[in-house]
Order: structure tokens, then sequence, then C-alpha cells
């Protein structure tokens, strides 16, 4: 299958710096990728769909200028944590779909993060 | 808003028994359900998915059954492996606008030697 490559894998910061995890499509194209955060023993997530070339929409509740997403290429999406406190501390997932209507969506292996 | 959820957080089974892991969904309007396997610190896997239309799916060693009526669906895993065990998701996407997948709560299905 499609294979959606995500790094780092762990990081640890301190508060009040940023961080950028990165979201790669290596074998295909991806107009969409979606970033998702999920906490100990809970369900993703949904945070936002990033749009190659466009603004990311960003689900009620996201705050849009502390979870930066860009969309630069077709194979490339980025996740920025601005100003990082502990209670950003997560499991951070990005996925990504063929085409446009297929289901299948395959995800990265996620990043953990760790603020302190 | 509408979600997708799980009537039991965890699951034992022997191995070799099969498994049912069950998901209540609330929005009838979602076009496909898909169910996903998450081990420990890592990404979401794709196991099946079944579009609203169809009431069964089958794929190696899972079945895949909706009831729309009830809004009910379910993964059967038969034969169950030590390599089964871990974190069980539906999710629930609609066609239309975004196409966004909903996950729900998650079942924790635990294969006992």
């Amino acid at each position: 299958g499609a294979v959606v490559s995500q790094h780092p894998s762990r990081v640890i910061c301190k508060s009040g710096t940023s961080v950028k995890i990165e979201c790669r499509s290596l074998d295909f194209q991806a107009t969409t990728m979606f970033w998702y955060r999920q906490f100990p023993k809970k369900s993703l997530m949904l945070m936002a769909t990033s749009n190659e070339g466009s603004k990311a929409t960003y689900e009620q509740g996201v705050e849009k200028d502390k979870f930066l997403i860009n969309h630069a290429s077709l194979t490339l999406s980025t996740l920025t944590v601005t100003s990082a406190h502990p209670e950003d501390s997560s499991f951070y997932i990005c996925s990504a779909r063929l085409t446009r209507g297929n289901t299948e969506a395959f995800f990265g292996q996620g990043t953990r993060l760790t603020v302190v | 808003g509408e979600s997708v959820g799980l009537h039991l957080p965890t699951l034992s089974v022997q191995e070799g028994d099969n498994s049912i892991i069950n998901c209540a969904y609330s929005n009838s309007a979602s076009d496909y359900f898909i169910w996903y396997k998450q081990e420990s610190g890592k990404g979401p896997q794709f196991i099946i998915d079944i579009r609203s239309n169809m009431d069964k799916r089958q794929g190696q060693r899972v079945t895949v059954l909706l009831n729309k009526t009830v809004k009910h669906l379910s993964l059967q895993i038969a034969a169950t492996q030590p390599g089964d065990s871990a974190v069980y998701f539906c999710a629930e996407i609609l066609i239309q606008g975004a196409q966004k997948l909903v996950f729900g709560q998650g079942t924790r299905l635990t294969i006992n030697p």
C-alpha cells in the first residue's frame, strides 16, 4: 500500500518553543492530508484538513494560530505547534488518501510530542 | 455533533477463538464505514471498509457487518492470533464535502495464550 512517513517520531521540547512535524507521502501525491491528535487511551481527534496550495481547514475548537499547517507541495504537509505548553503534549498523527472518494486512508507512524 | 462510538472499551479472547468488536454510529448519512487497527505507538492501519449500501463484507480472517436499522457496525476476527492484539477503531466518512474521517472511541483487544 501507499506509504506516509512522519518525522520526527518522538520529540521533547521546552515550554515556549515551537516544534515542526512533517508528513510526507512517499509514493503518491496527496492533495489533501489530515492531522489528528490522540491522547492516551483515547481516540483520534481530527484537528484540521490540510489542502495543497491553500489554507488548512480547522475543526471547531482547534486554534489555527497555535497549530500552523502548511501544505506546500503534493507530498508534504507540516504541522507546527507554536509556543508549546505541557498540555500540548500528545500523539500527533497525519494521514493522506490517494484520491478524493477513496476511503482507504494511509497514516503516518505518529509523533509523540512531550513538552517539558 | 454526531460521532461514532463503541460499546465496549476492552475485549479479551483466547487465542484461536473468534472475536467480535462492536460499534454504534449516529450519522445515518455516512457513506462508508471503516475499521482500523492501531498498535501501541503507531498510526492506524486500514483493515476493511464497507459501503453504506452493503450489509456484509469479508476479507482475510475479517468480516464487517453493517446494520443500518439499528446503526450498528461490527468487526469479526476469525481464529485470533497474538498479533491481533491492538486497539480497534471504527470510523465513518461522508463522501460529500471535505470527506473527513471521524473515529469512534476504540476497543482494546487482548489475545490470551
